[in-house]
């Protein structure tokens, strides 16, 4: 079984200041974790993934994230955050027994304030 | 645009009635996924696809529920005798095939059963 824990329903920061989001997940196997980011009565966008190797990966809009075995956490983050990056940001794993299928966390609504 | 499309956008459907969701991939994406929302949650796996085989239905919550895809594209996912509890956006996405490659997300089809 696969899982995704992110303990935070809603960040909030101010603008121009560092973001992080954060998440830790349970699989069997070799994980694959994702972030994805949606805007209100939009779909889902792909940010960036782990799949193996440097343990810092970046994506896009300038997010990236820390892969961490031994705790088992992928926390995303922003070294100086926009209002645009207000939105609900999502966490997601899958592994190499997890059937391609992704288990997501329950998100965490950012809030960039002035 | 190339990006994955749903239809319909949204749905209203009376307690009992059937519906029909439909799905239409990248171009080329062999892999599909189909995911429920439901309103303040993470998307949660239904079923999914490799080409027109159904590898996995392990999420599907009923018999009530059936998804197809009959020609390794596009793919329907259709609700019978809708329940109240169905009322969640249904999210459709592809990918290449590989389980460490993300996976892109049309912007989903929102169903209220009334």
């Amino acid at each position: 079984a696969q899982s995704v824990a992110q303990p935070e329903d809603q960040v909030n920061v101010a603008e121009g200041n560092p973001l992080t989001v954060k998440c830790t997940y349970s699989v069997s196997g070799n994980p694959y974790l994702f972030w994805y980011v949606q805007y209100p009565n939009r779909g889902l966008q792909f940010l960036l993934k782990y799949i193996t190797g440097d343990n810092l990966v970046k994506g896009s809009y300038g997010f990236e994230a820390e892969f961490n075995k031994s705790q088992t956490s992928f926390h995303l983050k922003k070294p100086s955050a926009l209002v645009s990056d207000s939105a609900l940001y999502f966490c997601a794993v899958t592994s190499t027994g997890g059937g391609n299928k992704l288990t997501f966390g329950t998100g965490t609504q950012l809030k960039v304030e002035l | 645009g190339a990006g994955v499309s749903q239809s319909p956008r949204y749905k209203v459907a009376k307690r009992g009635q059937d519906v029909a969701l439909r799905c239409d991939p990248i171009s080329g994406h062999v892999s599909l996924f189909w995911y429920q929302q439901a309103l303040g949650q993470g998307p949660e796996f239904l079923t999914y696809f490799q080409n027109e085989a159904q590898l996995d239905k392990s999420g599907l919550p009923s018999d009530r529920f059936f998804a197809e895809r009959p020609e390794g594209s596009v793919s329907t996912l259709k609700i019978q005798r809708t329940q109240q509890e169905d009322s969640a956006v249904y999210l459709c996405a592809s990918s290449t095939g590989r389980v460490y490659n993300e996976q892109f997300f049309g912007p989903g089809t929102r169903l209220t059963v009334l």
